[in-house]
């Protein structure tokens, strides 16, 4: 069966670590991957996006990788801030047409001060 | 200048009733669509609209209705609530259809509780 696992529901790190969110997915072949970002009572937020033939891609203090062999993704926060505490989405982008992104159930990052 | 708007922000009805939630986009965007995030946080689609065209429809029951009266505004309407309706539903807008692709933009959400 298709799965999409985020294997974290929570994460606690301290402030001024790197924080690293794990998404998995079985039986999907994306063409991209997207991250995003969910604070309490609102809609996710974009972050970043990386291609299938792309090994990293950074954004500020933001690192995403995508291994296709493994079928995984890494979402790095450096440096975090208790501002990033949240919860982070991935979502499989199969570029296929009327095909829908498929999100993973998040993972709910903690930064304490 | 809020870029996708929902309203109402919550909504609690009973069991039974019909309801609407509305969704309006300002991006100038082609494509909008309706997600249920539930209990376990998962958010699944349920339907994306593109130029006014339903082009996905996932296996919603058929008391959910969208309308898309323009490529601005996309409608939810829930017929004879059933306690499981109970999540928060996000509308989004993006400016090329699924499987182009595009990042999407969500609104606030409408959280609807059935009793």
């Amino acid at each position: 069966s298709q799965k999409i696992e985020q294997n974290s529901e929570a994460l606690n790190i301290q402030e001024g670590k790197t924080a690293t969110l794990t998404c998995n997915y079985t039986n999907y072949s994306p063409a991209y991957l997207q991250w995003y970002r969910q604070d309490p009572g609102r809609g996710p937020v974009f972050l970043l996006l990386i291609r299938e033939n792309e090994k990293e891609k950074r954004k500020e203090r933001l690192k995403v990788t995508f291994d296709t062999t493994l079928k995984q993704s890494l979402f790095h926060i450096t440096a975090s801030q208790p501002a990033d505490s949240a919860t982070y989405l991935c979502a499989l982008d199969m570029h296929q047409a009327g095909t829908a992104l498929i999100f993973g159930k998040g993972t709910t990052l903690s930064v304490s001060s | 200048d809020t870029a996708v708007s929902q309203t109402p922000k919550y909504l609690v009805t009973q069991m039974g009733n019909d309801k609407s939630i509305k969704c309006e986009q300002n991006l100038g965007h082609d494509t909008m669509y309706w997600y249920k995030q539930d209990s376990k946080k998962f958010l699944k689609i349920m339907f994306s609209y593109n130029n006014k065209e339903l082009i996905i429809n996932e296996t919603v029951p058929n008391r959910f209705s969208p309308k898309s009266p323009d490529k601005a505004h996309l409608n939810l309407h829930i017929n004879s609530l059933e306690l499981g309706d109970s999540a928060v539903y996000f509308c989004a807008s993006s400016q090329n259809p699924p499987g182009v692709l595009d990042t999407q933009y969500f609104g606030p959400g409408t959280r609807l509780t059935v009793l």
